[in-house]
């Protein structure tokens, strides 16, 4: 299976900063990589697909980037809004698996 | 508007069985894969399983395999997942998705509770 390490597993920021969470994956994934937001008591909300492709409708602050093993995902203006947990989840094959998830809190 | 509707969650005792199903509307059932992703209470996201179009092909987390059976019917534009054999750790929010890979669409969730 593969393995997705994320982090970091919580964060603090405040308005107006840019944030950036990792994900690693155990194997290359090539580009087959999605970030979630969710918000509690939510489902999952797509933002980012194949790595880098921002779902419709999603803020342009939202980004994806990376390849291979290595992603990031970054708020480039973080806004109170964007509180919630973010999970990245490879599908480059079976079992799918999430990373463990950041949890975005306002300073 | 794509819409996904899950039932069937509950409370169940350790080792019993319960069958969620997830109805789906506003879009062309048979022509998208479908999954299951589960939630713990207070944990993260976990891919539970995914069935093809026609239901041909069906991919389980190895955690459920030999107890969870995913299935839909195209006709009736619905997905089930037949849990059987439940364990503790199964206790989960057991969410339906339109797909399987990029998971653009998501039902509210339904709740299982495993206890005696």
């Amino acid at each position: 299976d593969i393995q997705m390490t994320q982090s970091p597993s919580s964060l603090s920021a405040s308005v107006g900063d840019r944030v950036t969470i990792t994900c690693q994956a155990s194997q290359g994934i090539s580009n087959y990589l999605n970030w979630y937001q969710q918000k509690p008591g939510k489902a999952p909300k797509l933002l980012i697909y194949d790595a880098s492709n921002l779902e419709t409708g999603v803020p342009s602050r939202f980004s994806g980037s990376g390849s291979g093993t290595d992603f990031t995902f970054t708020i480039t203006s973080l806004l109170p809004e964007d509180i919630a947990t973010y999970y990245c989840q490879q599908y480059y094959n079976f079992p799918r698996t999430f990373g463990g998830g950041t949890k975005v809190e306002i300073k | 508007e794509v819409q996904l509707v899950e039932s069937g969650g509950g409370l169940v005792q350790p080792g019993g069985s319960l069958r969620l199903s997830c109805a789906a509307s506003e879009f062309t059932f048979s022509s998208f894969r479908m999954s299951w992703v589960r939630q713990a209470p207070g944990k993260g996201l976990e891919w539970v399983a995914s069935i093809k179009e026609d239901g041909s092909e069906r991919y389980y987390v190895d955690s459920v395999k030999g107890r969870f059976i995913i299935s839909r019917d195209n006709a009736r534009n619905s997905l089930y997942l037949q849990m059987n054999s439940l364990r503790d750790d199964d206790t989960a929010v057991y969410y339906c998705a339109r797909g399987s890979n990029n998971w653009r669409c998501w039902g509210q969730g339904t709740l299982v509770t495993i206890s005696s």
